[in-house]
């Protein structure tokens, strides 16, 4: 898992609420990610991030935000929007130099249950 | 359409056997290609990287296989053991066209190794 965190490792969420889930990274590279990975799919970009302060949406970003205020930390909330938020969450991170990014190091991975 | 297929969906061997699983690619232009092993309820490790000149290449008692030219690859485990029991995912990166070089996500391979 390198030097990524993500908390909690597991989440409960009721229909309505918006719930953030946390990625923290001491690798200090400059991108990150999140991804979405459900039963017999591949994984999926929701947003991603090359720079502090400066993030593009992936294939799947409705219904998710996130936020890139410090080069270690790039939270993602699931708003009340997404229609199904059940699912295992991954953040990744990579460097990213002269426009290229490299391998990409993940994180343990947040299920998240809306109940 | 950018895909990649890998086959089998799953496999159950008995330790110390040897297994192949198999990655089809449609992505183009292409970049590199990587195999990442994912036990449950973690993120995926990377176990090879693979650029379009490279034929084969190994990490251990895992051994990556390229054709380019029919858009196949392969990852090939020998003396399996019980901790080979993971998600195994092919990954194809795009070359860049322009911002982030996106990256396609088989779905995996779920390898059981029984003792």
């Amino acid at each position: 898992d390198g030097g990524i965190t993500q908390s909690p490792k597991y989440l409960f969420r009721k229909e309505g609420q918006n719930v953030t889930l946390s990625c923290e990274q001491n690798l200090n590279h400059d991108a990150m990610y999140w991804y979405r990975q459900d039963p017999g799919q591949g994984l999926r970009l929701i947003y991603y991030s090359q720079i502090v302060n400066d993030f593009q949406k992936g294939d799947i970003a409705e219904g998710y935000s996130v936020s890139r205020e410090k080069k270690e930390s790039f939270p993602l909330t699931v708003t009340s929007a997404q229609k199904n938020p059940t699912a295992f969450y991954l953040c990744a991170s990579s460097t990213f130099y002269r426009g290229v990014t490299d391998t990409q190091y993940f994180g343990p991975g947040t299920r998240l249950t809306v109940l | 359409k950018n895909q990649v297929e890998q086959s089998p969906q799953s496999l159950i061997i008995l330790e110390g056997k040897n297994c192949t699983l198999q990655c089809n690619y449609t992505v183009s232009p292409f970049s590199n290609l990587r195999w990442y092993k994912q036990d449950t309820g973690r993120g995926p490790v990377s176990l090879t990287i693979m650029t379009f000149s490279e034929n084969t290449k190994s990490n251990g008692r895992y051994t990556a296989t390229l054709d380019a030219d029919t858009k196949q690859s392969s990852l090939h485990i020998t003396a399996s053991q019980l901790s080979d029991s993971a998600s195994y995912i092919c990954v194809v990166r795009k070359a860049k066209t322009g911002g982030y070089n996106k990256l396609i996500f088989g779905a995996g391979t779920r390898l059981a190794v029984h003792p």
